[in-house]
């Protein structure tokens, strides 16, 4: 199956923005609304911080946002701090026979 | 608590088989698709199955279209993932996840998960 791609590491000041990349195709995110992000610290499962493009859970931090351009969506961390150091996975919905295809992670360091 | 709690994982030989089980507490799973995905040591991660909430619906990823099998015991609460004729490459920590799927398609809950490894 093919994933969607993702930058493998994103890095940014205390307090600065950066924004994570994910691109696929127009079968998959340019295709559905149907994009979500997950933050995973090492050795724990993934949380859900995003779905459907630029929803956010309860409970999850407003510096996390999300938006999307065609076959590209896009996580960005406003006023990035040292607990997002962390692991990012995009997943956008698929009209492929997968159903669901996974970015390839981003690992984000704040510096 | 709402939560997720995978069990059964362990080592197996090349072409041996394992059952995971998925028990879910603070809600009920009939009312939701549900889900198993992996990840390899250092590597990201990998969907692996869908299951409708009725049962009669199950989709695979092509690697283990036919050797893996997903399915649900409403009246337990719990999800299962068979797994038969496994191979070095299914070796992975496997969660299972929570699918809300028809309005959305996302993975809002998910389990601290369980590894499976494959080795001679």
């Amino acid at each position: 199956h093919s994933a969607l791609t993702q930058p493998a590491s994103v890095s940014g000041s205390p307090g600065q923005s950066i924004t994570i990349s994910c691109t696929g195709t127009s079968t998959d995110v340019g295709g559905y609304n149907y994009v979500s992000w997950y933050q995973q610290y090492p050795g724990k499962a993934p949380k859900l911080i995003i779905y459907d493009v630029s929803n956010r859970p309860f409970g999850v931090s407003t510096r996390f946002s999300g938006s999307k351009s065609g076959n590209t969506a896009f996580l960005t961390i406003s006023g990035v701090q040292a607990e997002d150091e962390a692991d990012y996975y995009c997943n956008s919905y698929t009209k492929a026979s997968t159903l669901e295809a996974f970015g390839t992670g981003t690992k984000v360091t704040v510096l | 608590e709402v939560q997720l709690v995978e069990s059964g994982g362990g080592l197996v030989q090349p072409g041996g088989s394992l059952r995971l089980s998925c028990a879910a507490s603070g809600f009920t799973v009939s009312t939701y698709w549900m889900t198993w995905v992996r990840q390899a040591p250092g590597e990201g991660l990998e969907w692996v199955a869908n299951i409708k909430e009725d049962g009669t619906e199950q989709y695979y990823v092509g690697s283990v279209r036919g050797r893996f099998t997903i399915s649900r015991d409403n009246a337990r609460n719990s999800v299962y993932l068979d797994m038969n004729n496994m191979r070095v490459e299914d070796t992975a920590v496997y969660y299972c996840a929570r699918y809300q799927y028809g309005t959305s398609a996302t993975f809002d809950l998910w389990g601290r998960g369980t590894l499976v490894t494959v080795s001679s």
